[in-house]
């Protein structure tokens, strides 16, 4: 599966839009860009995934741009709840590989009121 | 619904003891992972399952021994436990049925302590 980087930290205003970036600039043609978050000593949680069209649900929206080297998860409206790490994971979406997840170091968002 | 749970949530051993980490789940998921994570790190896939009676290595496998006798369980044993083992454990399962999003839903954690 892809590497990916992002940022190791970054803090957001409350109320505000959070736009947290990530690189993958050897992702392959079938491979999906997952998001999950893991607030503070619980287990992961999943948020959205995409292949080339950008991607909305009643979490966050996903933005991955034409070339498929980057992505953007974007929380519209941050609340202290969105506190957590994220992280953007590139996994190849065939079941026979089992749907293993490689975490990366993640980006540690702070929201702020 | 439980979804994923975990037995026991926290655990101290000595050195050299063995124990056995439980995971469950009523989702019918096919897949099942066990994962490790240590203060500050991301995620480290231990094993995975991908139907009951199989197994297979993931990226840290070694001290580690798991098996998946019933597909709503799957069982993680430290058959000899190091100081390098004390970490926080997470089980996870995902569908393979088609239409669903592939994700992994993960339990609350198994945090040990080996002295």
């Amino acid at each position: 599966d892809a590497k990916t980087t992002q940022p190791p930290s970054m803090d957001c205003a409350e109320g505000r839009a959070a736009n947290l970036p990530c690189n993958h600039s050897t992702i392959s043609g079938n491979e999906y860009v997952y998001w999950y978050r893991q607030i503070h000593s619980q287990g992961p949680q999943y948020i959205i995934h995409g292949l080339k069209n950008n991607e909305t649900n009643e979490m966050a929206s996903l933005i991955i741009t034409e070339d498929r080297k980057s992505s953007t998860l974007i929380l519209p409206h941050a609340t202290l709840r969105d506190t957590a790490v994220y992280y953007c994971i590139v996994r190849v979406a065939h079941k026979a590989a089992g749907n293993k997840l490689t975490f990366g170091g993640g980006t540690r968002v702070l929201v702020k009121p | 619904n439980a979804g994923v749970t975990q037995t026991p949530k926290f655990r101290v051993l000595k050195t050299g003891q063995s124990m056995t980490l439980l995971c469950a789940q009523d989702m019918n998921h096919e897949y099942m992972y066990w994962y490790r994570q240590d203060p500050g790190m991301g995620l480290r896939l231990i094993h995975y399952s991908v139907g009951e009676g199989t197994t297979a290595k993931g990226e840290v496998p070694d001290g580690y021994n798991v098996s998946r006798l019933k597909k709503q369980n799957f069982l993680l044993g430290l058959e000899s436990a190091a100081p390098s083992q004390t970490s926080v454990y997470f089980c996870a399962s995902s569908s393979t049925r088609t239409g669903t999003k592939d994700e992994q839903y993960f339990g609350p954690g198994t945090r040990l302590t080996v002295t």
